[in-house]
Order: C-alpha cells, then sequence, then structure tokens
C-alpha cells in the first residue's frame, strides 16, 4: 500500500541540528512531491517546505530559509529534511506528506517524528 | 502571506448534530482549498479538495463548499469516529498556509 515511514523521535540540544527522513513505498517516488510540515505540542500546522524527487528542487517557507535544507534519494525512495541551529521553539512532531502537484494538496501523510529541543 | 481565520476555534456538539465549520481567507484564493482531519497523536487526514471535492474514501456526510475568501466545511450527521479538530488549508500562494483548527468535541 501507499506509505510514507518515518525516522524515530530525536532529542537535541539547542544549537544542533537534526535530520529527519521519510521512505515512500507502494508508488512511483518520482512522481509526486514530498512536503514537510510540522506542529508543535498543543498547536496548528506549520508548512515548512516541499521536494520534487524527480528533479531535487527546493521551495522553503520564507520563515524557514537559510535554516532548513531537503533532499532526497532515489536509489532509497527516501526525502530528508534537516533543520539546522536548533532553539527550545522547533520543538514539534515533523510530517512529510505527499502531493500530487507543486500546489496540491497533501494526500498521504507519514506517522510523524518528534523533536525534542531540550538543554 | 494569505492569512486563514477558522471559527469556531472549538464547537459542542452531539451525534447526529449538522456541524459547519467556517473558513476565512484574507484574500480570494478561488477554490483553491482543502480540508484535514487530525486525532490526538496522528497525522492529518485529508477530507475534501479543491474547497468541495471529496477525497477516496471519505464518508459522503462530509461535504465542502465557497470559493473566493469563504468556505464551509459540513458533516451533516456527526459521527464518534468525527470527534476531532480540523483545519483548512490555502494552496493559492507560496506560503500554503494553515487555519488555526477547529475541534469538535462531545457536548
Amino acid at each position: 500500500q501507499v506509505q510514507l515511514v518515518q525516522s524515530g523521535s530525536e532529542v537535541k540540544k539547542p544549537g544542533a541540528s537534526v535530520k529527519v527522513s521519510c521512505k515512500a513505498s507502494g508508488y512511483t517516488f518520482s512522481s509526486f512531491y514530498i512536503n514537510w510540515v510540522r506542529q508543535a505540542p498543543g498547536q496548528g500546522l506549520e508548512w515548512m517546505g516541499i521536494i520534487n524527487p524527480s528533479g531535487g528542487s527546493t521551495w522553503y517557507a520564507q520563515k524557514l530559509q537559510g535554516r532548513v535544507t531537503m533532499t532526497r534519494d532515489t536509489s532509497t525512495s527516501t526525502v530528508y529534511m534537516e533543520l539546522s541551529s536548533l532553539t527550545f521553539e522547533d520543538t514539534a512532531a515533523y510530517y512529510c506528506a505527499r502531493a500530487s502537484q507543486l500546489y496540491d494538496p497533501f494526500d498521504i501523510w507519514g506517522q510523524g517524528t518528534m523533536v525534542t529541543v531540550s538543554s | 502571506d494569505i492569512q486563514m481565520t477558522q471559527s469556531p476555534s472549538t464547537l459542542s456538539a452531539s451525534i447526529g448534530d449538522r456541524v459547519t465549520i467556517t473558513c476565512r481567507a484574507s484574500q480570494s484564493i478561488s477554490n483553491w482549498l482543502a480540508w484535514y482531519q487530525q486525532k490526538p497523536g496522528k497525522a492529518p487526514k485529508l477530507l475534501i479538495y479543491k474547497a468541495s471535492n471529496l477525497e477516496s474514501g471519505v464518508p459522503s456526510r462530509f461535504s465542502g463548499s465557497g470559493s473566493g475568501t469563504e468556505f464551509t466545511l459540513t458533516i451533516s450527521s456527526l459521527q464518534p469516529d468525527d470527534f476531532a479538530t480540523y483545519y483548512c488549508q490555502q494552496f493559492n500562494d507560496y506560503s500554503r498556509t494553515f487555519g488555526q483548527g477547529t475541534k469538535v468535541e462531545i457536548k
């Protein structure tokens, strides 16, 4: 079945970086975009950016420009999201989510990865 | 960035009730709007796309309407599985902003 499986939870110190993976299966990896969305505890959803697995092009939310990097490995059908210079405000559940086109809604979601920033 | 405002923030309802959630955009987004359902500890689930199109597998008691700046999500007869938080999201511009969410609680 079509699914996105994310890596496990992480605990990081302020100033560190975190890299979360999202492995796709059940569909043609290069035919769908992958978005990243985060949700701080008890808060709403925030779009972080999107990657085109076909060519690797990326588009990032203005707020996170310079701190977020999205990459992909076509040999393993995996997308990665790396966030640097972590602060306590980056504590959140991070989700990857599939979209058919650049400006399409997100039809398949990963299970989420909790990233906790703690000293 | 386009701002999305949902109302109400919380809604208390009973099984069988008709429930309506509103989402307003700060500028026209045509019909580039989606609705999601999220349960605690789970990823969101797509319900409606392009304002009024039901995603495959979603029960027909869910419906969406609207265009421009005002949109609604309606649950025609609330079921036990529907108690959750609902989010709208716009796709008209780069920011792909979400509304702040509407929590549907048991009355």
